[in-house]
């Protein structure tokens, strides 16, 4: 089955810092690749995806880079402010977005 | 629209009791699944449905049992708790189409002394 595996499971940033989070994945029919904030106490929150057949995708400071060939995936963060301080995971399936597997997760602090 | 609705929130049992986790979803999503997250862990897929009267094992399964009578509802049943189901669990429904999403519940925090 797949595997995902995800760097760093912490990372701290000052206010205004970027902030990058990585996944590798192992089944190469994986072609949806969501990612999730997850704030103390609640449910996780799709906050962007993204599937094979793009390599990038941007939604306003936030951004996912997907490089098919070496089963890899990233999340950036831009202008980081407090309230991103959260759990984030990312994920992997191969098409139903019903299935996933989920990466370890990244604790991410900003720090003023 | 309230969403997925997951109850209790919170929940202590002693080994060998059972219980049902409730689930509620009101988007009419015909995917729905429990996920389990431990420390250091992630999220992992216990059972899901893809529709009313479907049910399939997902990577986690021992000691669950589910059932999916209607298209709203999908109650994870654990028949004789044990410790090692001391968990966070999360419910989550997939809207359909070209263009599918995972959405999820907030969880119910569940304690087996």
């Amino acid at each position: 089955g797949e595997n995902v595996e995800q760097h760093p499971s912490t990372l701290s940033v000052q206010e205004g810092d970027s902030a990058v989070i990585k996944c590798t994945y192992s089944d190469s029919a994986s072609n949806y690749f969501p990612w999730y904030k997850q704030e103390l106490g609640k449910g996780p929150q799709l906050i962007i995806d993204i599937r094979s057949n793009v390599g990038e995708k941007k939604d306003q400071r936030i951004a996912v880079t997907l490089n098919k060939t070496a089963k890899h995936f990233s999340l950036h963060i831009t202008e980081t402010q407090p309230e991103d301080s959260a759990v984030y995971f990312c994920a992997a399936d191969t098409g139903t977005a019903s299935k996933l597997t989920f990466g370890t997760g990244t604790r991410l602090q900003v720090t003023l | 629209n309230a969403g997925v609705t997951q109850t209790p929130k919170f929940q202590v049992l002693k080994t060998g009791q059972s219980m049902t986790l409730q689930c509620a979803q009101d988007m009419n999503h015909e995917y729905m699944s429990w996920y389990r997250q431990d420390p250091g862990m992630g999220l992992r897929l216990i059972h899901y449905s893809v529709g009313a009267g479907i049910t399939d094992q997902g990577e986690v399964p021992n000691g669950y049992n589910v059932s999916r009578s209607t298209t709203e509802d999908f109650p994870l049943r654990l028949l004789s708790a044990a410790p090692s189901q001391t968990s966070v669990y999360f419910c989550a429904t997939t809207s359909a189409g070209a263009n599918e999403k995972l959405f999820f519940g907030s969880g119910t925090q569940l304690s087996v002394l």
